[in-house]
């Protein structure tokens, strides 16, 4: 079965200040795909990112940074000088290479509060 | 290319009555899924429908139910409603074809108040 631990509930942060989301996964996939996804007030899940089990290779991309490390199962997305408007609620998930195992697996989500 | 659609965005319902809600996904995309996001349990996965046929189902009980029409619409049924069915129901499409097709979209969600 698969897992998605997210041990942090809240965070609240100053705005400026840098900010790391911790994302723990469990799957006896050997081919897996790890995502992170914001939900604002509105509701609606944005998509952030997308990572395969078979691609390591850590990334930045302009304030969001993510670092991929199989050997922890670990899935970590860090804001750099966050803003008010990066508050939100992030999940990490997971799902399944096949199309049949496609579901997607939540974590509990991390609610982000950046404070003025 | 418009995104995924929901209607309608928010119902409110009486325990007992039944209810349908309706997705729309991106064009082109034939995967359609579910989700229950309630404050207590969180996001879970409902059901995936890929070419009209039921690919995946979660954990619900028979009264949550689905359907996809050949232009890859979809809709979901809840009969005999509870307080406990109160939740944002988000819909998500991908290209279903497995692997990076995984890659799923969310709609804006239907709010329902079951009281």
């Amino acid at each position: 079965a698969q897992k998605v631990t997210q041990a942090q509930t809240e965070i609240s942060v100053v705005e400026k200040e840098d900010v790391t989301l911790d994302c723990v996964y469990e799957t006896r996939d050997t081919t897996y795909y790890l995502f992170w996804y914001k939900q604002p007030p509105s509701g609606e899940l944005v998509f952030l990112i997308r990572r395969n089990s078979f691609d390591e290779q850590n990334e930045i991309s302009g304030r969001y940074s993510w670092n991929f490390q199989k050997s922890t199962s670990s899935f970590n997305f860090t804001i750099t000088a966050s803003q008010v408007v990066d508050s939100a609620v992030y999940f990490c998930a997971l799902s399944g290479s096949t199309g049949a195992n496609s579901k997607l697996t939540f974590g509990k989500g991390i609610t982000l509060s950046v404070r003025p | 290319k418009a995104g995924v659609t929901q209607t309608p965005r928010y119902l409110i319902k009486t325990r007992g009555q039944q209810v349908t809600l309706s997705c729309s996904p991106i064009s082109g995309h034939r995967s359609v899924s579910w989700y229950q996001q309630t404050p207590g349990q969180g996001l879970q996965f409902l059901f995936e429908y890929f070419s009209e046929t039921q690919r995946n189902k979660g954990n619900f009980p028979g009264r949550f139910s689905g359907r996809q029409f050949s232009n890859s619409r979809s809709e979901m049924n809840v009969s005999t409603l509870e307080l406990g069915d109160s939740a944002l129901y988000l819909c998500a499409s991908s290209q279903g074809g497995g692997g990076p097709y995984n890659e799923q979209f969310f709609g804006p969600g239907t709010r329902l108040t079951v009281l």
